[in-house]
């Protein structure tokens, strides 16, 4: 069965720490694997995207691995600001297809001052 | 928001009516969704559109109907067939290879 999971459920942290938020996923064909940011009552925002050859990318404090070989991800997030507070989607597409994506739950992250 | 709009931002419906949502994009996007978000959940496709006049059923879509007849519009029914209506309803549109999508606002939709 194709699923993504996302661990921890919820986080929080206190402003100016680090974190790193997980995902682990089942999903075979791989295509690609997209982390969104999502603020309570808007829609997601994408952070990265990484193909099956890429294992690092970054967007500003936000650092994004991939294993494909253990089918994880992980979403570093440095020096952790109040706005950071926000839904962590990890999404991953089975083909390069409109129709085969499947989306975590996400992790509920809150950065107190 | 990236040139999705939807509207309304937030609705509410008597049990027995059908609302519809609307999404619009300035994208020129080939491809558009429709996605239901509930607490603690993922996000479920509903119905996506890969070409005008065209759409397929997703994951959940007994309940809802739409229509693609302008590249820029994917509206949604949600009809009284749909047993628990109450969520917030997203939309996004993608280039026809859909690597990312960019999504709209979203609906929050509330039955009474």
């Amino acid at each position: 069965k194709n699923q993504v999971e996302q661990s921890p459920q919820s986080l929080i942290i206190l402003e100016g720490k680090n974190c790193t938020l997980q995902c682990n996923y089942t999903v075979s064909p791989f295509s690609n694997l997209r982390w969104y940011k999502q603020d309570t009552g808007r829609g997601p925002v994408s952070l990265t995207i990484m193909t099956f050859s890429e294992n690092t990318k970054s967007n500003g404090r936000y650092t994004a691995t991939l294993d494909a070989d253990t089918k994880q991800s992980s979403l570093h997030i440095t020096a952790s600001q109040l706005s950071d507070s926000a839904s962590y989607i990890c999404v991953v597409s089975r083909e390069s297809s409109a129709s085969k994506i499947i989306f975590g739950s996400g992790t509920r992250l809150s950065i107190r001052p | 928001d990236g040139g999705i709009t939807q509207s309304p931002k937030y609705l509410f419906r008597k049990e027995g009516q059908n609302v519809t949502l609307s999404c619009e994009q300035n994208l020129n996007h080939d491809a558009m969704y429709w996605y239901r978000q509930d607490p603690g959940q993922g996000l479920r496709l509903i119905y996506y559109s890969q070409i005008v006049n065209d759409f397929q059923k997703g994951d959940i879509a007994e309940g809802y109907s739409v229509s693609r007849e302008k590249k820029e519009s994917f509206p949604l029914t949600v009809t009284s067939a749909q047993k628990n209506p109450t969520a917030f309803y997203l939309c996004a549109s993608s280039t026809s290879q859909g690597n990312e999508q960019f999504f709209g606002p979203g609906t929050r939709l509330t039955v009474l």
